[in-house]
């Protein structure tokens, strides 16, 4: 129940075109969904977060989509760059089974942007 | 946002030898969180560090494996003893972001291979 499926794998996208990341879940109390990007060697750096209470949240070329009623959320990349080129997790934050708050994160989205 | 570092940034150690990561933020938080990621693969959490309290261990983690400490606010340690090549892993630290009560800041990670 605190899984959090993440899909594809894998992408690879023309600079300019549109990279999307689809990611669904099934526990009903996760009540904030954050994107996180990850350069090779560093850490994940929070990217862009929604709440379930709005259905889309956009800051720049990142965009959230939010479905509700499906348990799905997904990322767009507008005019995909080679800088962004990254690993992509998704995540959701709720309360786990120990009764504390974390997040569980996605498997991860390895996006590769050709020039 | 805070700025998280992390030290080592990586080692190779022996098998059956201890490694201890330290975390220092460069602002007070209340929650710590220590997470491993596996070449490849995504974040799983070990533990929550609550400065003043014993941590809570996630399932299939325990104290005698990851002991940690968390003297204050802003510094905590993970030790990953009796070091298998199996915990060969990037451990991260994070810290909660105030607003959103949910772990937002990560460290850059260490690189830990055990041989």
């Amino acid at each position: 129940q605190q899984q959090v499926k993440q899909s594809p794998q894998s992408l690879i996208v023309q600079k300019g075109g549109i990279s999307i990341i689809n990611c669904a879940y099934e526990n009903t109390a996760f009540d904030y969904f954050p994107w996180y990007q990850q350069f090779p060697g560093k850490g994940p750096a929070l990217l862009i977060a929604i709440r379930p209470d709005v259905s889309e949240k956009k800051e720049g070329r990142f965009t959230i989509s939010f479905n509700k009623s499906a348990k799905q959320f997904s990322l767009h990349i507008m005019d995909s760059q080679p800088g962004d080129s990254a690993t992509y997790f998704c995540a959701a934050s709720g309360v786990k089974d120990t009764g504390r708050r974390a997040l569980t994160f996605g498997s991860g989205t390895r996006l590769q942007v050709q020039p | 946002s805070a700025v998280i570092s992390q030290k080592p940034s990586r080692d190779i150690c022996q098998r059956g030898t201890s490694l201890t990561i330290q975390c220092q933020v460069d602002s007070q938080v209340t929650m710590m969180f220590w997470y491993r990621q596996q070449p490849g693969q995504s974040l799983t959490l070990i533990a929550t560090a609550n400065q003043g309290s014993e941590a809570t261990y996630e399932s299939g983690f325990v104290i005698d494996k990851f002991p940690i400490s968390r003297p204050n606010l802003t510094f905590s340690t993970l030790t990953v003893s009796n070091m298998s090549p199996e915990d060969s892993s990037i451990y991260l630290c994070s810290v909660e972001d105030k607003y959103s009560a949910t772990e937002a800041f990560f460290g850059q990670g260490t690189r830990l291979t055990v041989v």
